[in-house]
């Protein structure tokens, strides 16, 4: 059972190239979502998604495309790179994000660079 | 809205020592309340959480923690600290019925030295 895959787990960018993250979840869960960590400011929620064809902002959604056309994947576009996207994100899922307390399964991260 | 204060950037106890992790929150409703361990390039993994039943919460590796609403605590303890135990800890809070607003401390990190 692979759980939640993100990749790739490593890109260094050049400000104002675009990039896609890819994540893939074979737990079958209707809610997904994309966070980044950066140091001092635990995660914060970029956008979501509570099923096929339904994705909404979180915390941080500025610079920042998702799109949601399968249960299974939740790919997160960068439109034009800028140095302030350097962070390590991670996608995550769960049963349905209307019922707190649903378990949330990370991926392992993706640490992205933008010089 | 709500937040999280997580009271120490970084822990350090020695192997066999209790570890205690501090955690206090702010909410405008009845929350739900998580905590997450991360270890060095790897993913969050959920400890515990509180919704609403008991408010001593054990958890997974013998972690447990107390919902305490008067103080608007959930600090995470361990009785005796293991080597493995070493990681990053993060305390988390959602409204109880919306997992689309979970807010993050900024984390502690435990130190197990031997």
């Amino acid at each position: 059972n692979a759980g939640v895959t993100q990749t790739p787990k490593f890109q260094v960018l050049k400000t104002g190239q675009s990039m896609t993250l890819q994540c893939a979840q074979d737990m079958n869960h209707e809610y997904m979502s994309w966070y980044r960590q950066d140091p001092g400011m635990g995660l914060r929620l970029i956008h979501y998604s509570v099923g096929a064809g339904i994705t909404d902002q979180g915390e941080v959604p500025n610079g920042y495309n998702v799109s949601r056309s399968t249960t299974e994947d939740f790919p997160l576009r960068l439109l034009s790179a800028a140095p302030s996207q350097t962070s390590v994100y991670f996608c995550a899922s769960s049963y349905s994000g209307g019922i707190s307390g649903n378990t949330i399964y990370f991926g392992e991260g993706s640490w992205l660079t933008v010089v | 809205a709500q937040s999280v204060t997580q009271l120490d950037s970084h822990v350090s106890v020695s192997e066999g020592t209790p570890v205690l992790l501090r955690c206090n929150y702010s909410s405008s409703y009845s929350p739900s309340l998580f905590w997450y361990v991360q270890h060095p390039n790897k993913g969050l993994q959920l400890l515990l959480k509180y919704t609403s039943a008991a408010t001593l919460v054990k958890g997974i590796n013998g972690f447990e923690a107390e919902f305490k609403k008067s103080e608007t605590s959930f600090h995470l303890t361990k009785p005796s600290a293991h080597m493995s135990d070493a990681a990053e800890y993060f305390c988390v809070v959602s409204p109880k019925y919306n997992n689309n607003d979970m807010r993050f401390g900024a984390g502690t990190r435990l130190t197990v030295k031997p």
